[in-house]
């Protein structure tokens, strides 16, 4: 089956201007989240949603950024007013449901952002 | 595409020997830890997954252990392939939220 499909795959944007990057989960995830990647580190936890219920956004790193996932499948993270430090790869995680035990969760391939 | 390997610690074997990649964690409580591998330009991609109850686990090709005393996690990989060569990281979660993730090790196989 489909894995977790992630678009644009590329997205460059000026600063200031405001992105919004979408995520389609696999068929039947409950769980979703999203991630940061700087270049030459480990993913960073941003917020993780529990079908349209956002249980924790702790890692959002600025009031610029929202998240939403209105009907509990595809997911949208937004920046508004981009910097040049939002410049990074935002990935994409899913996985089925939680109160099964931790399972894995499935990532996407991400959308690279640049900020110029 | 850029390298997610970047600045990051490398590990370099020859092709057909095995690879063991270690892992540092951070917090105490955790109760599951997982293992990614990361080509350039891709996600993070699932190896296998231990739970704190547990200090062993196989698969196919790879064997996570788990030390819960020193807080440290391996990676090992038997007869290792060119296509083995990527990013690694692990991952530990506490509760039911998202990973915290390691810095990564880039692994690269001498033909």
């Amino acid at each position: 089956g489909a894995g977790v499909s992630q678009s644009p795959r590329y997205k460059v944007a000026k600063r200031g201007q405001d992105v919004a990057l979408r995520c389609d989960p696999i068929s039947g995830h409950v769980s979703l989240f999203w991630y940061q990647q700087a270049l030459g580190q480990g993913p960073e936890f941003l917020t993780y949603f529990q079908n349209e219920a956002q249980l924790d956004k702790s890692g959002l790193p600025s009031d610029r950024f929202f998240a939403e996932r209105p009907e509990g499948s595809v997911s949208t993270l937004k920046i508004q007013r981009t910097q040049q430090e939002d410049s990074a790869v935002y990935l994409c995680a899913s996985n089925f449901a939680p109160g099964l035990g931790n399972q894995p969760q499935h990532f996407g391939d991400g959308t690279r952002l640049s900020i110029l | 595409g850029e390298s997610v390997g970047l600045h990051l610690p490398t590990l370099s074997v020859q092709e057909g020997d095995n690879s063991i990649i270690n892992c540092a964690y951070s917090n105490s409580a955790s109760d599951y830890f997982i293992w990614y591998k990361q080509e350039s330009g891709k996600g993070p991609q699932f190896i296998i997954d231990i739970r704190s109850n547990m200090d062993k686990r196989q698969g196919q090709r790879v064997t996570v252990l788990l030390n819960k005393t020193v807080k440290h996690l391996s990676l090992q990989i038997a007869a290792t392939q060119p296509g083995d060569s990527a990013v690694y990281f692990c991952a530990e979660k506490e509760g039911a939220d998202g990973l915290t993730f390691g810095k990564g090790t880039h692994l690269i196989i001498q033909p």
